[in-house]
C-alpha cells in the first residue's frame, strides 16, 4: 500500500541556516504530494504541493521537487527563521484516491 | 472567522463515558474527514464522508462513530471512551478528490 517516510526529528537549526527535511514515498501510479505545517497549538496548514513528476511546489521560501526516479519530495528552505519552528508533515494522495497518507512528522526548532 | 471549526478545543473525560466532538465548516465543501494524531504516528484517518448520505470507515474506525447532520457539520462520537483514545483529533474538508484538505484547529481529548 501507499506510505510516506520522513526523517525523524527534532531538527534544530540556528536562524538563517539551510533546511532540508527528507521525505520518500511508496505508491503506485502518480500520486500528488504535499507538505503540511503545524504551528504550536494549531491545525495543519497546506504549505505546498506538487501533482506530477518534476513539479516544484513553493511557498513562503520553502520548496520541494517531485522526484519520481527517487520517489522523493524533500522540503528545503535557504534561510530559516525562528517563526518557522513547527512540525512538518509530508503526505501523499494516490492518483485515484481521496485519502491523504501522512508521514510521522518532523519537528523543526529554529534558535535565534 | 475560521473556515473549519471544532468544538470543544480541549476535553477531559473518564473511561466509559460517551463523548461527541463537533466540526463545522463554511467552505462549502462536500467532503469531510476525521483524523487522530498521536506522537510519532502522524495523522490516521478515522472516518470520511463524501456527502450527507455517504459515510465510510477509515483505517482506525473501531470504537468511533460519526454523524453527518448537514453538508457543513460532521460529528465524531466515542460511545465508551477508553484511555488509548487520548489523542489530538482533527476535522478536515476538501472540495473534491485530489484537492488539498483544510484542517480545523483540533480537539485535544484526554481519557482518564
Amino acid at each position: 500500500g501507499n506510505s510516506v517516510t520522513q526523517m525523524e526529528g527534532p531538527v534544530t537549526l540556528s536562524e538563517e541556516a539551510f533546511l532540508t527535511i527528507n521525505c520518500t514515498y511508496t505508491a503506485t501510479g502518480y500520486p500528488s504530494l504535499f507538505w503540511y505545517v503545524q504551528y504550536p497549538g494549531e491545525g495543519l496548514q497546506l504549505l505546498l504541493k506538487a501533482t506530477k513528476a518534476d513539479d516544484k511546489g513553493s511557498n513562503k521560501g520553502f520548496e520541494a521537487t517531485y522526484r519520481k526516479e527517487t520517489t522523493s519530495f524533500h522540503l528545503e528552505k535557504g534561510s530559516v527563521q525562528v517563526s518557522d519552528s513547527a512540525v512538518y508533515f509530508c503526505a501523499l494522495m494516490g492518483d485515484s484516491s481521496y485519502k491523504l497518507i501522512f508521514g510521522s512528522g518532523t519537528r523543526l526548532l529554529v534558535r535565534p | 472567522d475560521a473556515d473549519v471549526t471544532q468544538t470543544p478545543r480541549n476535553r477531559i473525560t473518564k473511561t466509559g463515558k460517551r463523548i461527541m466532538l463537533e466540526c463545522s465548516q463554511t467552505k462549502g465543501h462536500d467532503r469531510m474527514y476525521w483524523y487522530r494524531q498521536d506522537p510519532g504516528l502522524g495523522l490516521r484517518l478515522i472516518y470520511y464522508s463524501f456527502d450527507v448520505k455517504d459515510i465510510n470507515k477509515g483505517e482506525i474506525s473501531d470504537g468511533y462513530s460519526v454523524s453527518r447532520q448537514a453538508q457543513a457539520k460532521f460529528s465524531l462520537s466515542l460511545e465508551s471512551a477508553i484511555p488509548n483514545q487520548t489523542a489530538l483529533y482533527f476535522c478536515a474538508t476538501s472540495h473534491s478528490p485530489g484537492h488539498e484538505q483544510y484542517f480545523g484547529p483540533g480537539t485535544r481529548l484526554t481519557v482518564t
